[in-house]
This record gives structure tokens, sequence and C-alpha cells, in this order.
């Protein structure tokens, strides 16, 4: 069965200090892994997308990387405005779905 | 721009209405998507229309039922739901069916059923 499984559930930091969020995968025919920031109530907001193993992406404070079982969302001296569920997701070959973990509830503390 | 718009932003509903969600994007994009999102929860893939034609139903209750009038609008129809149908309901839309491609959400509709 497809599984996207995120760890941790939930992550404290304070103000400045550096962390990663994991994504561990087993899609078959992984096409494309998907991050996104969600904020309570609100829509999920798109970060980045990868499609191969050792492909990165880098936006502001965040830096997103992809091997072939797992992907990793590093957060460099995070902001309290970085406080959000962050939503990793893959892309099965040959269906139009998105399978989605639970997502990594991320506070930073001033 | 990548905006995806969905209305009303709230709706409470009794379990004998009728309403509708509507979701709008102008990005020509060819696939949108309905999900239901419940609180702590990812969201949970509910229709996929494809060149405005229904090509995924996740197995959903027919008191939901979705419409694609043209490539830029998204109608989810709702009619005797339950309490238990109280969720965050997101659209979002790709730029090709079947393609990775990346999939951008609109804000949401906050459903309340009494």
């Amino acid at each position: 069965e497809d599984q996207v499984t995120q760890s941790p559930e939930a992550l404290r930091l304070q103000e400045g200090e550096s962390s990663s969020l994991n994504c561990s995968y087993t899609v078959s025919g992984l096409r494309g892994l998907f991050w996104y920031r969600q904020d309570p109530g609100k829509g999920p907001e798109f970060l980045f997308t990868l499609y191969s193993a050792g492909e990165e992406k880098e936006k502001e404070r965040l830096k997103a990387t992809l091997t072939k079982k797992e992907s990793f969302l590093h957060i460099t001296a995070p902001k309290p405005e970085d406080s959000a569920t962050y939503l990793c997701a893959g892309w099965q070959g040959g269906s139009e779905k998105l399978v989605f973990g639970k997502g990594t509830k991320l506070t930073v503390n001033p | 721009d990548t905006e995806v718009t969905q209305t009303p932003k709230h709706l409470v509903m009794g379990m004998t209405n009728k309403k509708s969600l509507k979701c709008e994007q102008h990005m020509g994009h060819r696939a949108m998507y309905w999900y239901k999102q419940k609180a702590k929860k990812p969201p949970e893939l509910m229709f996929v229309y494809s060149y405005e034609k229904l090509s995924i139903n996740e197995s959903v209750p027919s008191r939901f039922s979705p419409e694609c009038p043209n490539s830029s609008l998204l109608n989810l129809h709702l009619h005797a739901l339950q309490p238990e149908d109280s969720a965050l309901y997101l659209c979002a839309s790709s730029q090709n069916p079947g393609g990775a491609d990346t999939q951008y959400f609109g804000p949401g509709t906050r459903l309340t059923v009494l």
C-alpha cells in the first residue's frame, strides 16, 4: 500500500534553532514529491516540488531535499511566522492522486 | 498568478438544506479537485475533473454532487448532509490531468452541518 509517513508529528523550536522535518515514502512509481505549508483553517500553500533523487530546492529559510526513500525539509534559523503544519505528499505514477502524510506541526517560539 | 478562489468562506446548513460550494481558477489548468479535510488530518480526495469530465470519484456519498460547468469553474452541490460532513472543503487545480504537476489549493470553505 502506498504510504507517506512524516516525522515528527509535532516539533517545537526556539527562534533561530535550525532543524529538519522528515517525509519517508513507499509510493509505487513515485513521480513527484510535494511540500505544502498549512496554517489553521486555511488551504495548503505550495512550497516545493521534487522529481528526482538528489534534487534540492530552496526558498528563504526552507530547503527541501529528496532521496530514493525520503525527503527532508530543512528549516534554517526559523522565525515565529514559520509556525504551521507542513504537509508532504507523493504523486503516484499512473494515477491522478496525491498521497498525503499526516503532517508535522511546527511551533517556533520567540 | 497561482490563485484558486472559493466561495463562501464559511457555510452553516441544516440537514435538510441544499447549498453549493464554488471554486474558480484562471490559470488555464485542466485538472480540478475537491478535497475534504477534518481537523488535524490531511486532505482527503473526493473528486477529480479532467478536461471538465469527472475522472475520479472516491466513493463519495451521493449527497455530494460535483459539477464542472467550464474549464475555470468547479461546483460542489450539497444536499441532506449529516453532521459528520462538517469539515474544511478544499478545491485545487493543476496544469495537466494525470501528470505529476503541482496542485494549487484554494483557501477552503468551512462547512458546519447542524
